[in-house]
C-alpha cells in the first residue's frame, strides 16, 4: 500500500464545474503539498498547509490531521486547469516530500 | 528574484556515458532536494542537501549515482554510464529552510 493514495486516477470535467481531488495518507506528516504539473512541464506549488484550510483565487484545499486526508477543490473550472494535480507529504526530520501517483484532470470546453 | 534553474533542459546521452545535471537553487536557499520521475510513475524522493553536506541520499541508487552541491556554484546530480532505464525527468527544488518546497522546471534525460 503506498504511503499516499490519490482518487480519483483520472478525472474530466466540463469546465465550470466544481472539482474535488482527494488525497489520503498513512504516516504522520509535518505538511501536506498539493503541486500541478502540465503535460511535459515543471511543478508548480499551489499549497502547502499543516492545518484547516487555505484558498488561492479559485482553488481551495484543506486537510484533516486526525483523518489524515486533504482536498483540493477548483471552483468555475477552465480548461487551462487540466493538469496532473500530485499530493506530496512532509515527512521525517529531513522534510522530505513522498508524493502521491498524481490525478489527470481534463477540462472540457 | 529568479526562481529554481536547472539546465540543461533536455539531455540525450548514449548508454555507457556520463550525465550531469545542474540546480541552481532560489537566492537564500541552502537546501537543496533532487527527484526522479520515471515514465508512467510517480515522483521518487532521491538526495537532500545542504551547502557541502549530502544530509539524506536514502533514495539514490547505490551505484553510478552522485550528487553534491559545493560551497560555491550550483549543486550537481551526476550519473556515471548511464543505461536505459536511468532516462527520466529529473526535478531539484529548494528551500530557505527545511519546510516548503520550490521547484525547477527539470531537466529531461533521454538515454539512447
Amino acid at each position: 500500500k503506498n504511503e499516499v493514495e490519490q482518487s480519483p486516477q483520472n478525472l474530466t470535467a466540463q469546465e465550470g464545474e466544481f472539482i474535488t481531488i482527494n488525497c489520503s495518507y498513512s504516516v504522520g506528516i509535518s505538511a501536506l503539498h498539493w503541486l500541478q504539473q502540465h503535460p511535459g512541464g515543471g511543478i508548480v506549488s499551489l499549497f502547502m498547509l499543516s492545518s484547516g484550510k487555505k484558498k488561492h483565487g479559485r482553488l481551495i484545499a484543506t486537510i484533516n490531521i486526525q483523518e489524515k486526508h486533504s482536498s483540493l477543490h477548483i471552483t468555475a473550472s477552465h480548461p487551462r486547469d487540466s493538469a496532473v494535480y500530485i499530493c506530496a507529504v512532509l515527512t521525517g526530520a529531513n522534510s522530505k516530500l513522498t508524493f502521491g501517483k498524481g490525478i489527470t484532470l481534463s477540462v472540457r470546453p | 528574484n529568479a526562481g529554481v534553474m536547472q539546465n540543461p533542459r533536455h539531455l540525450v546521452r548514449r548508454r555507457g556515458q556520463e550525465a550531469r545535471l545542474r540546480c541552481s537553487p532560489m537566492k537564500g536557499h541552502s537546501h537543496v532536494y533532487w527527484y526522479r520521475q520515471l515514465p508512467e510513475e510517480g515522483l521518487k524522493f532521491m538526495v537532500y542537501l545542504q551547502k557541502e553536506n549530502i544530509i539524506d541520499e536514502s533514495g539514490m541508487p547505490k551505484e553510478r549515482f552522485s550528487a553534491e552541491f559545493p560551497k560555491e556554484g550550483p549543486s550537481i546530480l551526476r550519473i556515471q554510464q548511464v543505461v536505459r532505464g536511468d532516462s527520466a525527468a529529473y526535478f531539484c527544488a529548494s528551500s530557505p529552510e527545511a519546510d516548503t518546497q520550490y521547484f525547477g522546471p527539470g531537466t529531461r534525460l533521454t538515454v539512447l
